[in-house]
């Protein structure tokens, strides 16, 4: 079955430092891999995808994120971080010829100015 | 935005009533998808529709049902409310059949309250 884990209920960083918000996944064959960020009362916005190819990804707002096969990982990473980007982070995974998306249950992210 | 519309924005019910949501996909979308996404949840997948026909069902009940029209808009109807049914309702709209890979771009939701 598929799944995917986010580890940490909330992160918090000071504005400025770089951030990471965990991602661990389960899925048979190779997976499609996404970010997405929802802000209060919104839908969800797709922030990048992992497809095929270069493991690193980069997306919108400067955010990123490295595919790890061996350790079924796709971490988010930012080099600095800004107030604006505290929000609740998604990590979702969906298998190859299948079109459900399997979501994670959120990261909450503190940006502190 | 992603062009993928959805209404009511709110909507609040009481339990046992049925309730109809509905989603516009974006243009040239063919394929509709609706999650649930209950308070403090990540979004899980309730069904997808495909030339007006379910094409996948997550794990939930019958009363959960839709409908997809000509035009790939969509609906999803629940029957017979219950309290655990209060969430928000994204539905997400895709191109299948143009390659292996097909994007979904989510609305912005209704939010459900069921007293």
């Amino acid at each position: 079955a598929q799944s995917v884990a986010q580890p940490e209920d909330q992160v918090n960083v000071a504005e400025g430092n770089p951030l990471t918000v965990k991602c661990t996944y389960s899925v048979s064959g190779n997976p499609y891999l996404f970010w997405y960020v929802q802000y209060p009362n919104r839908g969800l916005q797709f922030l990048l995808k992992y497809i095929t190819g270069d493991n690193l990804v980069k997306g919108s707002y400067g955010f990123e994120a490295e595919f790890n096969k061996s350790q079924t990982s796709f971490h988010l990473k930012k080099p600095s971080a800004l107030v604006s980007d505290s929000a609740l982070y998604f990590c979702a995974v969906r298998a190859r010829g299948d079109d459900k998306i399997i979501f994670g249950k959120g990261t909450r992210l503190h940006i502190l100015p | 935005e992603t062009g993928v519309t959805q209404s009511p924005t709110h909507l609040i019910k009481t339990r046992g009533q049925q309730v109809t949501l509905r989603c516009s996909s974006q243009s040239g979308h063919n394929t509709v998808s609706w999650y649930q996404q209950a308070l403090g949840q990540g979004p899980q997948f309730i069904f997808q529709y495909y030339r007006e026909e379910e094409n996948g069902r997550g794990n939930f009940p019958p009363r959960f049902s839709g409908l997809q029209f000509p035009n790939y808009s969509s609906e999803l109807n629940v029957n017979a409310l219950e309290l655990d049914d209060s969430a928000l309702y994204l539905c997400a709209s895709s191109l299948a059949g143009t390659s292996v890979y097909n994007e979904q771009f989510f609305g912005p939701g209704t939010r459900l309250t069921v007293l």
